[in-house]
């Protein structure tokens, strides 16, 4: 089983659609989450840290259930600019110290 | 302000040659890796460095070598390219010991034949 798992996609949707993206982890130990957002031959960037009782940035929610070991994203009434790979990301908080990053979930807006 | 900085953008090497990646930062991180990203694979971790004097290896260290003689600077060395190797290469860095969020340079896109 990978660390961290995420579905590829290609998730299509519609300008003002809202779209959610899943993140499983298998290290109960995790302590950091993170979402990051890579375009197209550019370097993975913070998108937004998630925090045990959620958070919200503008559009964007994060959701974190440590029960079931996921995390989840949620962007609201989306923009062509959000057009991109997400990339859910997990500290090891074991032996090596270091993040995790899953292989991305990629996401294209449409007019 | 220029962040993390990776040179050179792109290469080209003939198998067996050796080549240095250069990445330095001028946030005065404690923490900087490098990582490997493959289609379909993600990004995964090569090397990473806690302090100047101190690394580790990551997940897929073999054919890499790693130094950090200052808090700025961290090389990542290819010892003897192979085709396997072809890859976008991303160093990063951090504050802290390794789980805060990461800074990303803009990638070295290495091609060996």
């Amino acid at each position: 089983r990978k660390e961290v798992e995420q579905d590829p996609g290609p998730f299509n949707v519609p300008e003002g659609a809202t779209v959610a993206f899943n993140c499983t982890y298998s290290n109960s130990a995790s302590q950091s989450f993170f979402w990051y957002r890579q375009d197209c031959r550019k370097e993975p960037k913070l998108l937004m840290s998630v925090y045990s009782s959620g958070n919200e940035d503008g559009r964007f929610t994060a959701q974190l259930n440590r029960a079931s070991q996921y995390i989840s994203l949620l962007i609201r009434d989306s923009k062509l600019s959000d057009s991109a790979t997400y990339l859910c990301v997990v500290n090891k908080n074991t032996g090596r110290r270091a993040l995790t990053f899953g292989s991305g979930t990629r996401l294209q807006v449409q007019p | 302000n220029a962040g993390v900085t990776q040179t050179p953008k792109f290469q080209v090497l003939k198998t067996g040659q050796s080549m240095t990646l250069q990445c330095a930062q001028d946030m005065n991180h404690e923490y900087m890796s490098w990582y490997r990203q493959d289609p379909g694979m993600g990004l995964r971790l090569i090397h990473y460095s806690v302090g100047a004097g101190i690394t580790d290896q990551g997940e897929v260290p073999n054919g890499y070598n790693v130094s950090r003689s200052t808090t700025e600077d961290f090389p990542l060395r290819l010892l003897s390219a192979a085709p396997s190797q072809t890859s976008v290469y991303f160093c990063a860095s951090s504050y802290g010991t390794g789980g805060q969020p990461q800074h990303f340079g803009d990638g070295t896109r290495l091609s060996i034949l």
